[in-house]
């Protein structure tokens, strides 16, 4: 099994609709991530989650939701989806150390979804 | 501002020769740098990470810091064409949101044959 699951693979959807992007990893890391690409735009912040408590909004939170239903399993929603929400999606994990600082391990990262909103 | 820039390119360098690809971020207390390479359609791969102002070498791939300059770049030796990709940069803050990964655009690579 991949580290990191996205699903759907791909997604069309129409205006206004509600959709879930489901990301589940078999690594037992508590951080986890999802980000959107657009071309010219690199990735961006949606949310971030360190804990199933502990949820964060990222830099472009608005039209979104998440939820962390368990440590392994993070999920984003889009409660009305809109045109320009077409992008890839991807949810990442992280590591920790568990001496020294925190938080300097890079990410892994799900194979994607590719959203269409049409 | 940009908080990580990097030159969208593309970027052509024949094979064998040496790719440089640069990287300039903003805050100045940034504490960890990666580079990425991610392939048309794929999802990014870490391929390096930096601490400290230096060199860090693996295998054929260098990545360079100072932070003084607030720059960091990646050196591919003997590149080839499946080194052909974009490649991004990655920075994390210190404290508060910026501890989270914040990603240049990123920089295309094409290796010619």
């Amino acid at each position: 099994d991949a580290d990191v699951t996205q699903t759907p693979r791909n997604r069309i959807t129409k205006t206004g609709k509600r959709i879930m992007l489901e990301c589940s990893q078999t690594k037992g890391h508590d951080r986890m991530y999802w980000y959107r690409q657009d071309p010219g735009l690199g990735l961006r912040l949606i949310y971030y989650s360190f804990d199933v408590k502990d949820i964060n909004k990222g830099e472009i939170s608005d039209g979104y939701s998440v939820s962390r239903q368990a440590q392994a399993k993070f999920s984003l929603s889009l409660e009305s989806a809109i045109p320009n929400q077409t992008a890839l999606y991807f949810c990442a994990i992280q590591g920790v150390r568990n001496t020294g600082g925190a938080g300097d391990y890079g990410y892994t990262f799900g194979s994607g979804t590719r959203l269409t909103v049409v | 501002q940009k908080e990580v820039e990097q030159n969208s390119g593309p970027l052509s360098v024949p094979e064998g020769a040496i790719a440089s690809l640069n990287c300039t971020y903003s805050d100045r207390v940034s504490q960890s740098f990666f580079w990425y390479r991610q392939y048309s359609g794929k999802s990014p791969e870490l391929i390096m990470s930096i601490y400290s102002n230096g060199d860090k070498e693996d295998g054929r791939f260098t990545a360079q810091l100072n932070k003084a300059s607030q720059y960091v770049s990646l050196l591919i030796r003997d590149s080839q064409p499946s080194d052909s990709a974009t490649y991004l940069c990655a920075v994390r803050g210190r404290s508060g949101s910026a501890r989270q990964l914040t990603f240049g655009s990123g920089t295309q690579l094409t290796v010619l044959p």
